[in-house]
This record gives C-alpha cells, structure tokens and sequence, in this order.
C-alpha cells in the first residue's frame, strides 16, 4: 500500500518562472493538505482540499499561490512568478474521510529552490 | 494566534538517558499529534492523543495528553542513536473539520552513543 507521494523531490526554478508541485494521496484518502517548512521554522498549514473543492485556503499567500484537487489525477500547488521567499519544503498530507483530519499521512515532499 | 510552544527546541544526551519534551500552549485541541522527522523526509505519524489525560505508550515512547487538552508529552526511556531526529506536535481545532493542524517548532534530539 504505497504511501503519499510527491513529485519532484527537489525542483530549481529561477526568479519569475512557475513552480508546479504534484501530491498522490495514499488510496482510500480524500482529503489532501499542503504544508510549508521554511528554513528554520516549522510547519505551516497552506490549503486543505477534497476532491473538486477547496475546504480551507485560509494558510494560502494572496497572491501567486493556487492548489486544485481534481476529480481525476493528482492534487497540484501551483506558484506563479516564483520569487526567492518561496523557497522552502513543501509537504503534502492526506487523511481518510473518517477521522477528521485528525491524522494526516505525509509525503517526503518537494524542496523547491528559487535562484 | 493558535501557537505551539515546544520545549527544549535542542537536546543532547548520551545513549541509555531518559528525556521528556514537552508540548504546550493557551489554546484547547481536539486532538494531538506527535510526528518524528529526519533529515530530507516528511514527518511520519507517532501517535495521536484525543481524550483528555490519555496516557499512549510505543515502545519506550510515553505520550501523555494534559487534562485540559492544552499541552502534551512525550517521555523517552533509555534512549538510543536510533531515537535521533525532530519530533513535532501538531494540534487539531475544534468541531468543525477544517483540517488544519498546528505545529510546533519541534525539538531536535541527538542521541550519542
């Protein structure tokens, strides 16, 4: 039973050009979660998606940064114009429908450098 | 803000030594999760606490939920080299089923042999 996969693990982008990161939740999961890990500091809660719908953007920039979970296929995090801020580990997460969100399965994520 | 404080963030100790780190914060979770981390992975789940001075054990690991779901532990016995890397908290809200968790900024423990 594989795990949350992520791809790519590493992903170079200069200034300006869009960075596309792409999460396969664990079968049976529903609900996907994006996290941001900055250097230094912890987690932080981006975006919580379930099939087709955005449940909670509320850990989104305003700007640039879009996520999508459809129908079929992978759930994408999308950022535009990439700027050296966004440089980070960004981390996926998926839960079942039946708990809540309560326990939520990472992927190793995708360390994205901006130069 | 919902904050996680874990403490200490650092901790050396030598192989056979028992530690505790420590969770806390102002704010009551539904939940509690303690992850462990290594170096160029995802956080993997340790364990998840719910009901309020719930007691879980793995292996050497003792976690413990505070009474009134705001802090939380995690007691190590005997620790091992293999015991090395960041152990995270991360705490859930709430009824309504928003999904977010909030993390702590974790605690790197070194074991030396």
């Amino acid at each position: 039973n594989a795990g949350v996969m992520q791809n790519p693990r590493h992903l170079v982008r200069r200034r300006g050009q869009e960075a596309r990161l792409r999460c396969s939740p664990m079968k049976g999961h529903s609900h996907v979660y994006w996290y941001r890990q900055l250097p230094e500091e912890g987690l932080k809660f981006m975006v919580y998606l379930q099939k087709e719908n955005i449940i909670d953007e509320s850990g989104m920039p305003k700007e640039r940064f879009s996520a999508e979970f459809p129908k079929e296929g992978p759930s994408i995090l999308r950022i535009q114009q990439v700027v050296r801020g966004d440089s980070a580990a960004y981390f996926c997460a998926s839960s079942p429908p039946s708990n809540k969100g309560r326990e939520q399965y990472f992927g190793p994520g995708t360390r994205l450098t901006v130069t | 803000t919902q904050l996680l404080e874990q403490s200490p963030q650092f901790l050396s100790i030598q192989e056979g030594e028992n530690l505790t780190v420590y969770c806390n914060s102002s704010s009551v979770f539904s939940s509690l999760q303690w992850y462990r981390q290594e170096p160029g992975e995802g956080p993997v789940l340790l364990v998840t606490v719910v009901t309020g001075g719930e007691v879980k054990k793995l292996k050497r690991l003792t976690f413990q939920f505070g009474d009134a779901r705001k802090d939380s532990s995690l007691h190590i016995t005997a620790a091992q080299p293999g015991d090395t890397g960041l152990y995270l908290c991360a705490g859930a809200h709430g009824s309504s089923n928003t999904g977010k968790l909030i993390f702590g900024q974790g605690t790197t423990l070194q074991v030396k042999p």
